[in-house]
């Protein structure tokens, strides 16, 4: 099947820092939508943006959406140790599919 | 994970045997969805169900079916149970279609085939 790429796979940053993950895609979607997942649990949706929106909050999560280039980014502000997840991106595609990233891991350090 | 109840949570089971796994949701969604999740692989949609008898195959459903007898229940059946079937099984549900809204996750269901 055809996923999404996230990048990075990983990533370690210091509390209180920012975390920024990539998602990109080949198809042409109608949305595109962030999941946390933690250790042991099922995924948690973040935020859905549509194809005809470029930015996106909620609280202290950013997302952005670059139709042409076919790339969304995640932005985590003043990360916090409860941070520390899994985040997926899924691209809903005209088909009414979800083609799933593979994950980004992130640890936030004390 | 409010209102979706997978079970059970655990299980190990041996090659060749029967296994069904429960999701059982009280917001009365019409869409739910099983999808097993796999290192390396992410999540891969096994089956879901668009209303009550009605369902549909996802990218990975060879060895496994499904049953929707009420709006509340989906059910997931691996009919012999292989080793490669060993996995983290997660139900979902969502309002419209899974391109369209988000999906909530249950808490998963973790199988060891041995």
């Amino acid at each position: 099947s055809q996923q999404g790429e996230e990048d990075p796979q990983a990533l370690s940053i210091q509390e209180g820092e920012n975390a920024t993950m990539n998602c990109s895609y080949k198809t042409s979607i109608n949305n595109l939508q962030w999941y946390r997942q933690n250790s042991g649990r099922g995924l948690v949706h973040l935020i859905l943006i549509r194809s005809n929106e470029r930015e996106k909050h909620s609280g202290r999560l950013r997302v952005t959406l670059d139709t042409s280039k076919k790339s969304s980014s995640l932005l985590i502000t003043a990360s916090r140790a409860a941070d520390t997840a899994s985040y997926f991106c899924a691209m809903g595609d005209s088909n009414y599919q979800l083609i799933w990233g593979a994950g980004t891991k992130l640890i936030i350090k004390p | 994970d409010a209102g979706i109840t997978q079970s059970p949570r655990h299980k190990v089971t041996e090659t060749g045997t029967p296994v069904t796994l429960r999701c059982h949701q009280t917001e009365n969604h019409r869409y739910m969805y099983w999808y097993r999740q796999d290192p390396g692989h992410g999540l891969r949609l096994i089956h879901y169900s668009y209303g009550v008898k009605d369902t549909d195959k996802g990218e990975v459903s060879d060895g496994y079916s499904v049953s929707r007898s009420k709006t509340e229940d989906f059910l997931l059946t691996l009919e012999s149970a292989t080793s490669s079937q060993t996995s983290v099984y997660f139900c979902a549900i969502s309002e419209s279609g899974q391109g369209d809204s988000p999906l909530h996750f249950g808490n998963g269901t973790r199988l060891t085939v041995t």
